[in-house]
């Protein structure tokens, strides 16, 4: 079975400043996907960035990205220009891509991320 | 409709009584899911669907779960006999997923707050 772990249950940064959230996992799978989601107050799931895992170059989303290392397992968020409505709880997710139809999605913890003004 | 409704927004009951959860997808996908979520963790998966056929339910708790999705689309999360452990988040989500649509995101309902009394 996948594990993900993350390590920071908080981390707070300046707002304009640049912050990294860690994740690791575990997985005997050669090929899969990664995901960030972050979860606002109000409760929502919103998907950030993802990663297949096949793919060596960086996934980037404007001002998030990724450093995806494979050998390592470790898969961690960059959100750069820090702005207060990042504040909210990450969750790292991890996708099999094995199986076709399944699909479920294993999280992590979380890391609460506070934004300073 | 626009994205994953879901309802009711809230439930509380007493112990011991049947709940019933509902979730309506993104019109025309093929995947749906059910998570449950605990104050300060991650989404745990419990069970899903491609069409109207159950493909995984090992992670429902115990046999007081069950889900439908009768016709493909709306998807009922029924919890017999209620308990105090059953407090959680519950959410939904669906995929575009089918042979030939790759790597599709899991979008995500605003979730059921259920709290047993």
């Amino acid at each position: 079975a996948q594990t993900v772990t993350q390590s920071q249950p908080e981390m707070s940064v300046q707002e304009a400043e640049t912050v990294t959230l860690s994740c690791t996992y575990d997985t005997s799978e050669s090929d899969y996907y990664l995901f960030w989601y972050k979860q606002p107050p109000s409760r929502q799931m919103i998907l950030v960035i993802r990663q297949e895992a096949y793919k060596q170059q960086n996934a980037t989303e404007n001002r998030f990205s990724v450093n995806f290392q494979k050998a390592a397992k470790s898969f961690s968020l960059k959100i750069s220009d820090s702005q207060l409505g990042d504040a909210a709880m990450y969750f790292c997710a991890y996708r099999s891509r094995t199986n076709f139809g399944n699909e479920k999605l294993t999280f992590g913890t979380g890391t609460r991320l506070t934004i300073i003004p | 409709g626009a994205g994953v409704s879901q309802s009711p927004r809230y439930k509380v009951t007493k112990r011991g009584q049947d709940v019933a959860l509902r979730c309506d997808p993104i019109s025309g996908h093929v995947s749906l899911y059910w998570y449950r979520q605990a104050l300060g963790q991650g989404p745990e998966f419990l069970t899903y669907f491609n069409y109207e056929a159950q493909q995984d339910k090992s992670g429902l708790p115990n046999d007081r779960f069950s889900a439908e999705r009768p016709e493909g689309s709306i998807s009922t999360l029924t919890i017999q006999r209620t308990e105090q452990r059953d407090s959680a988040m519950y959410r939904c989500a669906s995929s575009r997923n089918g042979r030939g649509f790759g790597n599709q995101p899991q979008h995500f309902g605003d979730g059921t707050r259920l709290s047993i009394l």
